[in-house]
């Protein structure tokens, strides 16, 4: 069946670091998206990507879709503390249509002072 | 609402008994998934409804899981006969359409099974 796979699975860095998530899926994607989950809480949309090579910026936080879309990832420039959390990818399942979203494995990310 | 509400917020069961989980989606929302979250794992889909009709259920993982969504707006899931491998998270989530479009994640039911 069809797998996304992240890579790191944890991520430790000081404040002010940098810190990149990739995605890989076994399948081609539509389309992908991000989410990013708080410890305890639950997954909060950051953004889609639909075209083949895109890249989409949200203040310190870039995201780029592959050539092949089966790849993608989350750069975080100059890490805070409020970026703390798990990120997961996202895309559309291969069975019953595209409805239903299969997550990656998640990275978890912690931020020192 | 403001937000997908889910109830309870955590819940308790003995194993053998039967529980069931209310999810509120956003008002208007055409799709409703459920997904399962294990402890540090990511959410595992379940099943998904398109208004009241269930489209998908490919994910539910015995048939002691049963979602119904009957006037297109509440859906409950109900697990009977709770083991101790349905502890998890329980993750309601609503989208205005079917496909390609972010989905809103309530807060979850925490089911412990002991």
């Amino acid at each position: 069946g069809q797998q996304v796979m992240q890579i790191p699975q944890y991520q430790h860095v000081q404040e002010g670091e940098d810190f990149t998530t990739y995605c890989n899926s076994s399948t081609t994607l539509s389309n992908i998206q991000w989410y990013k989950q708080r410890p305890g809480g639950h997954p909060v949309f950051l953004i889609q990507l639909v075209k083949s090579g895109e890249v989409k910026k949200q203040k310190r936080l870039t995201f780029q879709f592959g050539e092949a879309k089966k790849n993608s990832s989350l750069h975080i420039t100059a890490t805070q503390t409020t970026d703390v959390g798990t990120y997961f990818c996202a895309g559309p399942g291969v069975t019953g249509g595209g409805n239903k979203l299969t997550f990656g494995t998640g990275t978890q990310l912690k931020v020192e002072l | 609402g403001a937000g997908v509400s889910q109830s309870p917020r955590y819940k308790v069961a003995k194993r053998g008994q039967d529980v069931a989980l209310r999810c509120d989606p956003i008002s208007g929302h055409v799709s409703l998934f459920w997904y399962q979250q294990a402890l540090g794992q990511g959410p595992e889909f379940l099943t998904y409804f398109q208004n009241e009709a269930q489209l998908d259920k490919s994910g539910l993982p015995s048939d002691r899981f049963f979602a119904e969504r009957p006037e297109g707006s509440v859906s409950t899931l109900k697990i009977q006969r709770t083991q101790q491998e349905d502890s998890a998270v329980y993750l309601c989530a609503s989208s205005s359409f079917s496909v390609g479009t972010e989905a809103f994640f309530g807060q979850g039911t925490r089911l412990t099974v002991v």
